[in-house]
């Protein structure tokens, strides 16, 4: 039940398009979802996050879209382009306790110049 | 800005040996750190929550008298692998929480390689 779905598993974009990655949860009691993007050999870096009180969160070219009821959320990177290709990992968390997060399995986006 | 270091960036030891990373915030103080284990093209794993003070909370699964994490301060966590072994070769990462906010900032990972 505390598992994040994540999918696709690899992602291949043309420059200029739209890259979209989505994630999946049962535990309704997560309430913070961030997105990190990682480089190989890096370590993960923070995108932009969301709250399940707004349904949308807009940072640049870095859109989260949170649908509740469907227990869903996806990133969607807009104008994509050759420096954003990395793996990218969405994760569900809780604002109290533990505050640890549950990873998805990653996407590897690669945008074709 | 929220910073986090670690250090050695890589290290090579022998089987038997213990090694220990360190895990810094440079410009925060970190209510609680954590300790990330990643495989090669995989997600990564948990091992280890730690608060400043307190003694660590591990993920089932992970040795305890393995992987010894301590949080001396709120800008130090310390993981010390013990008489590690090939298999413990991986790539660990720390992250750390700010007091009163939710996102949890990473460092640039340690690869460790044991032979």
């Amino acid at each position: 039940q505390q598992q994040v779905k994540q999918s696709p598993q690899s992602l291949i974009v043309q420059k200029g398009g739209i890259s979209i990655i989505n994630c999946a949860y049962e535990n309704t009691a997560f309430d913070y979802f961030p997105w990190y993007q990682q480089f190989p050999g890096k370590g993960p870096a923070l995108l932009i996050a969301i709250r399940p009180d707004v349904s949308e969160k807009k940072e640049g070219r870095f859109t989260i879209s949170f649908n509740k009821s469907a227990k869903q959320f996806s990133l969607h990177i807009m104008d994509s382009q050759p420096g954003d290709s990395a793996t990218y990992f969405c994760a569900a968390s809780w604002t109290s306790g533990t505050y640890k997060y549950i990873f998805g399995t990653g996407t590897r986006l690669k945008v074709l110049a | 800005g929220a910073v986090v270091s670690q250090h050695p960036s890589r290290v090579i030891c022998k089987s038997g040996t213990s090694v220990k990373i360190e895990c810094r915030s440079l410009d925060f103080q970190a209510t609680t750190m954590f300790w990330y284990r990643q495989f090669p093209k995989q997600s990564l794993m948990l091992m280890a929550t730690s608060n400043e003070g307190s003694k660590a909370t591990y993920e089932q699964g992970v040795e305890k008298d393995k992987f010894l994490i301590n949080h001396a301060s709120l800008t130090l966590s310390t993981l010390t692998v013990t008489s590690a072994h090939p298999e413990d070769s991986s790539f660990y990462i720390c992250s750390a929480r700010k007091q009163g906010r939710y996102e949890q900032y990473f460092g640039p990972g340690t690869r460790l390689t044991v032979t």
